[in-house]
């Protein structure tokens, strides 16, 4: 079975850090490009960042760039998101996925930043 | 960056009914578009990629057409089980931005 099984969120305070990761399995991890997708709660889906399958090219939205870091383990079959000077509007589900279509997605992981 | 609409932002229908939910690029995207459906508190599930096409298991009363800047979904006899937010998304370039989203509810 195709499965995306993200882990790591939780409780942080603004400023603080966290480290995201997405478990892979079912498909060639190292075949595909992988995304990360937010959504705040009660609001819509928006793209975070993604890596290329080699990690040779990344992109970021703007309002994370130089405080989130995207990375991938091939051997490990596994993505992660390092966040870091989080901020309150940083809070949201963090949902892995594959492909820039977002073909598969995983059931996410809630991050809440707050004092 | 591209900005992403979807119009209505909600509808109420009707079991059987035929809808169809239009998504507009600030720019041209050639066919680079995505849908997808939500339901409450769970992952988005992918419907259709590159705008026409389905994604695998997904049932044929699902159909994306359109190509440039104007999209539309189309659901031909909703079923109870559709009522959901429809999401489109570009992924011609960065960054990667979804439209607002289109609750379908009952009627």
């Amino acid at each position: 079975e195709v499965q995306l099984v993200e882990s790591g969120g939780g409780l942080v305070q603004p400023g603080g850090s966290v480290r995201l990761s997405c478990a892979a399995s079912g498909f060639t991890f190292s075949n595909h490009w992988m995304n990360w997708v937010r959504q705040a709660p009660g609001k819509g889906l928006e793209w975070v960042a993604n890596i290329k399958q080699d990690g040779s090219e990344r992109y970021y939205m703007d309002s994370v760039k130089g405080r989130f870091t995207i990375s991938r383990d091939n051997a490990k079959n596994s993505l992660y998101l390092q966040m870091n000077s989080l901020r309150v509007e940083d809070t949201a589900v963090y949902h892995c996925t594959r492909g820039n279509a977002h073909e598969i997605w995983g059931q996410g992981t809630l991050v809440t930043v707050s004092s | 960056d591209i900005q992403m609409t979807q119009s209505p932002s909600s509808l109420s229908a009707s079991v059987g009914d035929r809808v169809t939910i239009t998504c507009r690029a600030s720019q041209g995207i050639n066919n680079y578009l995505a849908w997808f459906q939500q339901k409450p508190g769970k992952a988005p599930k992918s419907l259709i990629h590159a705008a026409s096409s389905l994604q695998s298991g997904v049932p044929s009363k699902f159909s994306g057409s359109g190509s440039g800047t104007d999209f539309t979904l189309t659901i031909s006899s909703l079923q109870p089980e559709d009522f959901a937010t429809y999401y489109c998304q570009q992924y011609e370039s960065y960054p990667l931005t979804f439209g607002p989203g289109t609750k379908v509810d009952v009627k």
